[in-house]
C-alpha cells in the first residue's frame, strides 16, 4: 500500500460545485501539504499543516480551504470550483525537520468544466 | 524573493551519453536542496538531497548532483543516460527557518533517445 494515498485519482466536476480531495498517510509524519501542478509552473503550495491544530496558507490559497481531521488525514476543498482550478493536485508529507524530504501521493487530476 | 530556476524546459540526450539538468536558486538563508522525478501518471519520487557536507551527493538510479554555493547551483547529473530516465525532473529548495516550505522549479523534461 502507498504511504500517501489520495482520493479520488481523477475527477471531473462542473463550475460552481463544491469538491473535496482527500489525503491520508501512514508515515506518521506531522507535516502535510497540498500542492497544485500546472504545466510550465512546477508545483505551487496551496496550504500546509504542521499538526492538527496548525494550518497555514501557501502562495495560492485563494479559492481553497483545508481541514486536518487527524494527524494522518488532510483534505482540500474547493468551495465553488472554477475552470482555472483545473490542475493536478498533490498531497505530500514530511518529517519534523527542514532537512527531510517530502513524500508525495499519486496525485488527483481535477477537471472543472 | 526566494526562488528556484530550471532554465531548460527540455533536455535531449542520447542513450549512453552523460546528462545534466540545471538548477539555480536564490536564497536568503541556508538552503536544503532536493531533486525529484515524475514519471507519467505518477507522483513525485525523491532522488537526492543536499543538506551539508560534501558538495557532490549521490542518489537513486545512478543520479548525482553537485552543490555550488558561489554559483548558487545544484545541477543534476548522470554519467550514462538510459531511455528509462526519460521523465520530468524538479529541483526544489527549502530554507532553514522557512517553515518547512518546499519551493519548486518549473521542471525540466528529460528525453533520452535510443
Amino acid at each position: 500500500d502507498a504511504d500517501v494515498t489520495q482520493t479520488p485519482r481523477n475527477r471531473i466536476t462542473k463550475t460552481g460545485k463544491r469538491i473535496m480531495l482527500e489525503c491520508s498517510q501512514t508515515k506518521g509524519h506531522d507535516r502535510m501539504y497540498w500542492y497544485r501542478q500546472d504545466p510550465g509552473l512546477g508545483l505551487r503550495l496551496i496550504y500546509y499543516s504542521f499538526d492538527v491544530k496548525d494550518i497555514n496558507k501557501g502562495e495560492i490559497s485563494d479559492g481553497y480551504s483545508v481541514s486536518r481531521q487527524a494527524q494522518a488525514k488532510f483534505s482540500l476543498s474547493l468551495e465553488s470550483a472554477i475552470p482555472n482550478q483545473t490542475a493536478l493536485y498533490f498531497c505530500a508529507t514530511s518529517g519534523g525537520t527542514d532537512n527531510t524530504e517530502a513524500f508525495f501521493g499519486q496525485g488527483t487530476r481535477l477537471t472543472v468544466v | 524573493a526566494q526562488s528556484v530556476a530550471q532554465p531548460e524546459d527540455q533536455v535531449n540526450v542520447a542513450e549512453g551519453n552523460p546528462l545534466t539538468v540545471k538548477c539555480t536558486y536564490s536564497v536568503s538563508g541556508n538552503p536544503y536542496l532536493f531533486w525529484y522525478v515524475q514519471y507519467p501518471n505518477r507522483g513525485l519520487q525523491f532522488l537526492l538531497k543536499y543538506i551539508t557536507g560534501d558538495n557532490l551527493v549521490k542518489g537513486s538510479y545512478g543520479f548525482e548532483a553537485e552543490f555550488n554555493k558561489s554559483q548558487t547551483s545544484f545541477h543534476l547529473k548522470k554519467p550514462s543516460a538510459l531511455v528509462s530516465d526519460s521523465a520530468l525532473y524538479f529541483c526544489a529548495v527549502r530554507f532553514s527557518g522557512g517553515y518547512n516550505k518546499l519551493i519548486f522549479g518549473a521542471g525540466t523534461r528529460l528525453a533520452v533517445h535510443p
